[in-house]
């Protein structure tokens, strides 16, 4: 157990709806990140929040949000879902801001019908 | 932009037997860090060994250990005594020492420990 829990584990939804996964990271960790690892795509990363403040944007689509809380936890919203959303969505955290381990929970799967 | 290469799709090595698993990365930077992540069938990501680029000692962690080349851009996994519980989807990953810490990942090898 990595420490970091993400919710639900599971989701199955419609085209065009939106959803909200939710991610707490370890105790005392800071930076938050988000990852995709889908079947064409693999492990990709999406974005990264460090103390409540965007740090950093990968391959995330205009669709998606994310921010992060005063008490650190972290949600990431998906809207206007497309059949090609459907992956694991896996939130990681660390310590600090800059390089440092990263530990990663256990995963969404989200499936979009 | 870095890019992650993981050349082996699948391995299979019967148990107790020793197996390494290729890596291979393009950087033009002189300070990182890569990493070996584990994904067993329960789809959870583990953090299996990191190695920083500016240490020269090989990293180890019980039965795996790294072979880290510099100057060939290489770092590959050796696992010893291989155990059933070892079989898992491997990820090679490489972060940034400055600037964006994200992971990139290469594209992961299946490793089958055969009983």
């Amino acid at each position: 157990d990595s420490g970091v829990t993400q919710t639900p584990k599971h989701l199955i939804t419609a085209t065009g709806q939106r959803v909200t996964l939710r991610c707490s990271p370890r105790s005392g960790d800071l930076s938050v990140y988000w990852y995709q690892q889908s079947l064409d795509q693999g492990l990709q990363f999406l974005i990264q929040y460090y103390n409540g403040e965007e740090r950093a944007k990968g391959n995330i689509l205009e669709r998606f949000s994310a921010q992060q809380f005063p008490d650190l936890h972290s949600e990431l919203n998906l809207s206007s879902l497309e059949l090609g959303d459907s992956a694991l969505y896996f939130c990681a955290s660390s310590v600090l801001a800059g390089v440092d381990t990263q530990y990663f929970g256990p995963g969404t799967r989200l499936t979009v019908l | 932009a870095q890019t992650v290469t993981q050349s082996q799709p699948e391995m299979s090595v019967q148990e107790a037997e020793t197996v390494t698993l290729s890596c291979t990365y393009d950087t033009s930077e002189n300070n990182y860090y890569l990493f070996w992540y584990k994904q067993p069938p329960s789809r959870q990501m583990i953090l299996v060994i990191r190695q920083e680029a500016y240490k020269q000692q090989n990293a180890t962690e019980n039965r795996f250990s790294v072979n880290f080349q510099k100057a060939a851009k290489s770092f590959s996994l050796k696992i010893s005594d291989s155990q059933l519980g070892d079989t898992a989807m491997y990820f090679c990953a490489f972060s940034s020492f400055f600037g964006n810490e994200k992971l990139t990942f290469g594209t992961g090898t299946r490793l089958t420990i055969i009983p």
